[in-house]
């Protein structure tokens, strides 16, 4: 079985900070994993993935990732919040290699607030 | 350029009533999923199509039904709307699998009553 467990369900930080999301996973197989954001009001965007490339992964927006197999971890990272930030953030993981058709496993999301 | 369209954007139900959710999408992507979104919850996956013709059930298919006649268009209906199916719902497409990255609609806000 996979899962994934973002492990806040609120951030918040001052503009100018850095933004520390957390998520950990849970798969029977190599994951893949992905971090999407939603705005108020809107769909889901994503903002960057792991595919079992290069473990430090960048992404829209001056956001990165950093796969971690020991930690079973894939924090979401950046170092500097901007107002345009706050949204929420969901943490996803492919059910299994390759198999993508019967969807991903989504986290809870984290809401992120930024403070001026 | 308009990606996933999602039609209505909001909308109030009766308890009993039916109504569909339509989703089109001008990618010509082969994948396409439903989902609902429920407060402080991740998303959930009702329905999926890998093509036209195609379509099988999600995690929670209980009370919709979906057709795929064409590439475009994805559907989802309720039949007898119930108060547990309050929800936002939102239709995604890929070109392949999932690893390709998702495009998603900009939701559809159902509330039965």
């Amino acid at each position: 079985a996979q899962s994934v467990t973002q492990l806040d369900s609120h951030v918040s930080v001052s503009e100018g900070t850095p933004v520390l999301l957390r998520c950990n996973y849970s798969s029977s197989y190599s994951p893949s994993l992905f971090w999407y954001v939603q705005h108020p009001n809107k769909g889901l965007q994503l903002l960057l993935k792991y595919t079992s490339a290069a473990t430090l992964v960048k992404g829209i927006n001056g956001f990165e990732a950093e796969f971690k197999k020991s930690e079973t971890s894939f924090h979401l990272t950046k170092p500097s919040a901007h107002m345009s930030d706050a949204a929420e953030y969901f943490c996803v993981v492919i059910p299994k290699r390759g198999g993508g058709a019967d969807g991903l496993t989504f986290g809870k999301g984290t809401h992120l607030i930024i403070q001026p | 350029n308009a990606g996933v369209t999602q039609t209505p954007k909001f909308r109030i139900l009766k308890i009993g009533q039916s109504m569909t959710l339509q989703c089109t999408q001008d990618m010509n992507h082969n994948y396409m999923y439903w989902y609902r979104q429920d407060p402080g919850m991740g998303l959930k996956l009702i329905y999926y199509s890998v093509g036209a013709g195609i379509t099988d059930k999600g995690e929670v298919p209980n009370g919709y039904n979906v057709s795929r006649s064409t590439t475009e268009d994805f559907p989802l209906r309720l039949e007898l709307a119930a108060p547990s199916q309050t929800s936002v719902y939102f239709c995604a497409s890929s070109h392949g699998t999932a690893e390709d990255g998702y495009t998603f609609g900009s939701g559809t806000r159902l509330t039965v009553v």
